[in-house]
């Protein structure tokens, strides 16, 4: 079946600058997760949304960043005024999640999309 | 806090022989361990987790991992390492209660030489 998408698959924009990367998940999965890949600081969380439950905006590093989720499905990660430290490759992962903090068996298993290369110059 | 720490940044080995990469963790609790790997402009695969039950877990490819918990450790394995397998693998770890989110290691390139 379809894996995760994300769009576009590379963005170049200019420093103070707005931009929107598209996150697709899994049909049917119901938590989806915003990660950041960047050199200097390896794989970082930034947003987790379950279902209709208040996002965990825990791992946003400024308020410049934002994402939402519409109909519980595809997400759109924001950032204003880019940086040139936001440079950086966007990562998008969607799992099958029950709202009870643990599930296990085959749910939890975080299934990721190929990335948004961004850079800002 | 929860924290995973790949030791090695690079392990060479020739094809046939058998691959160890290396992860250590830190969390409150059990854990919950998860092994991707990702190849050159691609995205994370998942490999294989561990949640309860048997201490080797296998996976995708060939790959398998040894849950130890008293030293903490999760390291992935397989027994004949391919040309193809090179790649840069992940560790990441969450506990089974808290954040969701994933923390992962810093990755360690895995370099198989023919």
């Amino acid at each position: 079946g379809a894996g995760v998408s994300q769009s576009p698959s590379n963005k170049v924009t200019e420093k103070g600058k707005d931009v929107e990367l598209r996150c697709d998940p899994i049909s049917g999965h119901t938590a989806l997760y915003w990660y950041r890949q960047s050199l200097g600081q390896g794989l970082e969380f930034l947003i987790y949304f379950q279902g209709n439950s208040a996002p965990d905006k825990s791992g946003l590093p400024s308020d410049r960043f934002s994402a939402e989720r519409t109909g519980g499905s595809v997400s759109t990660l924001t950032i204003q005024r880019t940086q040139q430290e936001d440079s950086a490759v966007y990562l998008c992962a969607s799992s099958f999640t029950s709202p009870r903090t643990f599930s296990g068996g085959n749910q939890e298993t975080q299934y990721f999309g190929p990335g948004t290369r961004l850079l800002v110059l | 806090a929860q924290s995973v720490a790949q030791p090695e940044d690079q392990v060479n080995v020739a094809e046939g022989n058998p691959l160890t990469v290396k992860c250590t963790y830190s969390v409150s609790g059990n854990p919950y361990l998860f092994w991707y790997v990702q190849y050159p402009n691609r995205g994370l695969q998942f490999l294989l987790k561990y949640i309860t039950g048997d201490n080797l877990v296998k996976g995708s490819y060939g790959f398998e991992a040894e849950f130890n918990k008293s030293q903490t450790s999760f390291h992935l394995k397989k027994p004949s390492a391919l040309v193809s397998d090179s790649a840069l693998y992940f560790c990441a770890v969450r506990a089974l209660t808290g954040r969701r989110a994933l923390t992962f290691g810093s990755g360690t390139r895995l370099q198989v030489q023919p």
